[in-house]
């Protein structure tokens, strides 16, 4: 089983470059998530999906941007690249809207803006 | 506001030595306490779902408990193999969405 599956891996960027992060989920999951994990901070949502065509900000968006054209897929954007934006990505997915429902991660994708 | 705090930041352990790892929380409406374990360079992976006080689950050398406040993760004669991060998430609020505690890291030495 695949599960869910984040390209690329390592990406390493210059600061105002542009990039998509892709996630891909093959268990038919309803809700998606993109989050990031900075030292001392914790998981935090950037920006989640419940649903093929609907996005809905998190805690951190700014600066991202996310589209939902599949149900299978999930895409992160950076349109202009910040120091600040250095981080480990992660997408998660999980099924329908109960409170039982379990998140299942990717392996993470790691960004070096520079 | 919504919260998770862990502690401790990191703990350290021999081989055998039992412990508790503590998960404290406030959250509006509690639909679920979830733990999950990472390894370095990897994804967390689900380890445990509570949903109401006195609730308790098991795997393995794990058990985790949760009361109205606080969840503790268990550890009995912890191997080296355990050692990872262990993070604690709460769903509640109006959205649903995971909130996160900032992880204990344990390494258990042999």
């Amino acid at each position: 089983n695949a599960g869910v599956t984040q390209t690329p891996k390592f990406r390493v960027l210059k600061t105002g470059q542009s990039m998509t992060l892709l996630c891909a989920q093959d268990m038919n999951h309803e809700y998606m998530y993109w989050y990031r994990q900075d030292p001392g901070m914790g998981l935090r949502l950037i920006h989640y999906s419940v649903g093929e065509g609907t996005t809905a900000k998190g805690e951190v968006p700014d600066g991202y941007n996310v589209s939902r054209l599949k149900k299978q897929n999930f895409l992160l954007g950076l349109e202009s690249a910040a120091p600040s934006q250095t981080s480990v990505y992660f997408c998660a997915s999980k099924t329908g809207h109960d409170s039982g429902n379990t998140i299942y991660f990717g392996e993470g994708s790691w960004l070096t803006v520079v | 506001e919504d919260q998770v705090t862990q502690s401790p930041e990191a703990l350290r352990l021999q081989e055998g030595e039992s412990s508790s790892l503590n998960c404290s929380y406030t959250v509006s409406g509690l639909r679920g306490l979830f733990w999950y374990r990472q390894d370095p360079g990897k994804g967390p992976e689900f380890l445990f779902t509570l949903y109401s006080a006195g609730e308790e689950k098991e795997k393995e050398r794990l058990k985790a408990t949760l009361t109205k406040k606080e969840s503790f993760l268990h550890i009995t004669a912890p191997k080296p193999e355990d050692s990872a991060t262990y993070l604690c998430a709460v769903r509640g609020g109006s959205q649903g969405n995971l909130i996160f505690g900032k992880g204990t890291k344990l390494s258990v030495k042999p």
